[in-house]
């Protein structure tokens, strides 16, 4: 079985642009979450998304958006660049809510 | 406030030797937990983890986890270290949420420590 992947694996962009990240999950699987690595927050949770609906928010501002579509593909959204906004974002599926996660490689956003 | 605590940033250890990298949760009820491992740019791995059951929990690569419910901990553990487990490791929390049914609360994850076993 193929792992998540994300698209792009890296991205540059300028303050006040807008961004949108891509992942797929395994096969078969339906609960996808995106969360937020920097050093020096750590793993920040962003949203987590169940057949379509989002089960579960994070702490942060409305700049950050997420959807999933019906086969369990994910994107999220973050409007209005800022600098703090570089980091890794990582995404992870699994089979149901309760199992472990599997995670992608990440996507590393710089904001300059 | 939910929360997940590992109190070392860093554990060093010489190859050989046994390993312990602590974690302790406060999440209402009975949480799952979990390990995840995180190599050099590369996404987090998961480890082992504990939903119900025995107590002590074994994983990937050898590593294992000690369930203690009093202490709110759940310690990951290793008899041996061996210079390539030297990585990230995040332990992470997940409260079964107000609703019993298919709703689940969300994960919460340490903030990481740094293993690195010397030669």
């Amino acid at each position: 079985k193929a792992g998540v992947t994300q698209t792009p694996r890296y991205l540059i962009k300028t303050r006040g642009q807008q961004v949108t990240l891509s992942c797929s999950p395994i096969s078969g699987h339906r609960s996808v979450s995106w969360y937020q690595q920097t050093p020096g927050q750590g793993l920040q949770f962003l949203f987590e998304y169940f057949s379509e609906t989002q089960r579960n928010k994070g702490n942060f501002p409305g700049r950050f958006s997420g959807r999933q579509f019906s086969n369990s593909r994910s994107e999220m959204n973050v409007s209005t660049l800022e600098l703090g906004d570089s980091a890794l974002y990582l995404c992870a599926s699994s089979l149901k809510a309760v199992d472990e996660q599997f995670f992608g490689p990440g996507t590393r956003l710089t904001v300059l | 406030a939910q929360s997940v605590a590992q109190p070392e940033d860093q554990v060093n250890v010489a190859e050989g030797n046994p390993l312990t990298v602590k974690c302790t949760y406060s999440v209402s009820g009975n949480p799952y937990l979990f390990w995840y491992v995180q190599y050099p740019n590369r996404g987090l791995q998961f480890l082992l983890k504990y939903i119900t059951g025995d107590n002590l929990v074994k994983g990937s690569y050898g590593f294992e986890a000690e369930f203690n419910k009093s202490q709110t901990s759940f310690h990951l553990k290793k008899p041996s270290a061996l210079v390539s487990d030297s990585a990230l490791y995040f332990c992470a929390v997940r409260d079964r949420g107000a609703d019993r049914g298919s709703t689940l609360g969300r994960l919460y994850f340490g903030r990481g420590t740094q293993l690195t076993v010397w030669p």
